[in-house]
């Protein structure tokens, strides 16, 4: 069974640009969760949903940060207009219920704003 | 004061060492604990449950004291693969720690 898909793996762009980074949950899960990790900040969460209703976004940096789960099978994490401080690498991780179950995480998009 | 606290590190051991993180929290109605460990440019990935009595798994062991508030994680016989960041997270509040780098040396 697929774990959790994250696109792009590696992303690099210019300044002022939007950003689009992509999560497929594992099938069944209903909680999705995205995730910045920094050497700096460590791992901070950004926003999590479930059953496709986000349910706490006060860690999203600022408006120019949104979230979408449109369905049970796909988020997306939009930054826009990206700027140097946003570089840093996104986890996408689901979970059966939030708060109780282990998280399974995506392999990570590494984002480069220049 | 952070929801989730973790040792700074980073920890540097011999071989065969036996070496203890801990992990404190401020929310006191937290149900669930969890170590996590993460290699490096990988994702974190689950290493074991904290259950209230403390639970054992070879040479893992996971803690948890709710009147002080914390988590702790004991490896004994340390081996050069356990070298990583271990997280823990208090899943009630989906925070992770900031990480505590261990460095297993020949």
């Amino acid at each position: 069974d697929a774990g959790v898909i994250q696109s792009p793996r590696h992303e690099v762009t210019e300044m002022g640009q939007e950003v689009t980074l992509r999560c497929k949950p594992i099938s069944g899960h209903n909680s999705l969760f995205w995730y910045r990790q920094t050497m700096m900040r460590g791992l901070e969460l950004l926003i999590y949903f479930n059953n496709n209703v986000p349910i706490d976004d006060s860690g999203m940096p600022e408006d120019r940060f949104s979230a979408k789960m449109p369905n049970a099978s796909f988020s997306t994490l939009k930054i826009q207009p990206s700027e140097p401080r946003d570089s840093a690498v996104y986890f996408c991780a689901s979970t059966l219920i939030s708060g109780y179950n282990e998280q399974f995480f995506g392999p990570g998009t590494r984002l480069t704003v220049l | 004061r952070k929801e989730v606290e973790q040792d700074p590190g980073p920890f540097n051991v011999p071989e065969g060492a036996t070496v203890a993180f801990n992990c404190t929290y401020s929310n006191s109605a937290s149900q669930s604990f969890f170590w996590y460990r993460q290699d490096c440019r990988k994702e974190p990935k689950l290493l074991m449950s904290v259950y209230s009595s403390g639970n054992e798994d070879g040479r893992f062991t996971a803690q948890l004291n709710r009147a002080s508030q914390y988590i702790s994680l004991l490896i004994r016989d340390s081996k050069l693969s356990d070298s990583a960041t271990y997280l823990c997270v208090v899943n009630n509040d989906m925070r992770f720690g900031a990480g505590t780098r261990l460095t297993v040396k020949p």
